[in-house]
C-alpha cells in the first residue's frame, strides 16, 4: 500500500539556522510529491510541488525541495528560518496512476523555531 | 477573497446528537473532499466527489454521510455523534479531475469538533 513517511515528529531550530525536514514515499512509481504547511488555527497551504523535471523544486517563502528516487525521498529545505516558520509540515504524495486524484498525507513534523 | 470557507469553525456536541458541517468554495473546482485530522496521524481522508452529482467513500467514511449539494458546496453530515469523531475536519478543493494533480488542494480554515 502506498505511504508517506515523516520521521521527524518534532523539530527545534533556532532562528537564522538551517533546516531539513524529511519525507519517504513507498509508491510503485513516480508521484506527485507536495509539501504543504499548516499554521496554528489554520488550513493547510501549499508551498511547493514536485511532479516531473528538474528534482530540485522552489516553493514559496524561501523554501525548497529535493526529489530522490533513488532514496524515495523528498525533503524540504530552507538555508535560514525565521520565527514565522512555526509551523506543522505535512508531505503529501498523489498516485499518478490511478483515475482520481486522491492525496495521501504523511503524518506531519511540528517545527518550533528558537529566537 | 477567493478560496474554501468552512462552517462554523468550532462546534461542541452531545454524544449522539446530529450536525452538519458546510463547505463551499468559489474557484470553480470540481473535486471537493472532507478530511479529518487527529494528532500524530496527519490527514485522513472521509468522503470525496470528483464532480458534481458524485460521491464516493475515502479512508474512514463510516459514521459520516456526504451531499454534493451543487459544484460549489459538499457537506459532511453526523447522524449521532460518538467521541470517536472529536477532530478538526477539514475541506478541500482541487481543479480539474486529473491536471488537479499538479496543482495540489486548497484548504479551508477548519472547524474543530469536540463531542462529549
Amino acid at each position: 500500500a502506498q505511504s508517506v513517511t515523516q520521521p521527524d515528529i518534532h523539530i527545534t531550530v533556532s532562528e537564522g539556522a538551517s533546516l531539513e525536514l524529511r519525507c519517504n514515499y513507498s509508491y510503485g512509481a513516480t508521484p506527485y510529491l507536495f509539501w504543504y504547511v499548516q499554521s496554528p488555527g489554520q488550513g493547510l497551504q501549499l508551498l511547493l510541488k514536485y511532479f516531473s523535471g528538474d528534482t530540485l523544486v522552489q516553493g514559496i517563502k524561501g523554501f525548497e525541495a529535493e526529489f530522490k528516487r533513488s532514496q524515495s525521498s523528498f525533503n524540504l529545505r530552507k538555508p535560514s528560518v525565521h520565527w514565522s516558520d512555526a509551523a506543522e509540515y505535512f508531505c503529501a504524495v498523489n498516485n499518478m496512476k490511478t483515475s482520481y486524484d486522491k492525496v495521501i498525507f504523511g503524518p506531519g513534523t511540528s517545527l518550533s523555531v528558537i529566537p | 477573497n477567493a478560496g474554501v470557507t468552512q462552517t462554523p469553525k468550532f462546534q461542541v456536541l452531545k454524544t449522539g446528537q446530529s450536525m452538519t458541517l458546510q463547505c463551499a468554495q468559489d474557484m470553480n473546482h470540481n473535486s471537493m473532499y472532507w478530511y479529518r485530522q487527529d494528532p500524530g496521524m496527519g490527514l485522513r481522508l472521509i468522503y470525496y466527489s470528483a464532480s458534481e452529482g458524485t460521491t464516493d467513500k475515502g479512508e474512514v467514511p463510516n459514521g459520516y454521510n456526504v451531499s454534493r449539494l451543487n459544484k460549489r458546496e459538499f457537506s459532511l453530515r453526523l447522524e449521532s455523534a460518538a467521541p470517536s469523531q472529536t477532530s478538526v475536519y477539514f475541506c478541500a478543493s482541487s481543479d480539474l479531475w486529473g491536471a488537479s494533480k499538479r496543482n495540489g488542494y486548497t484548504f479551508g480554515s477548519g472547524t474543530r469538533l469536540t463531542v462529549v
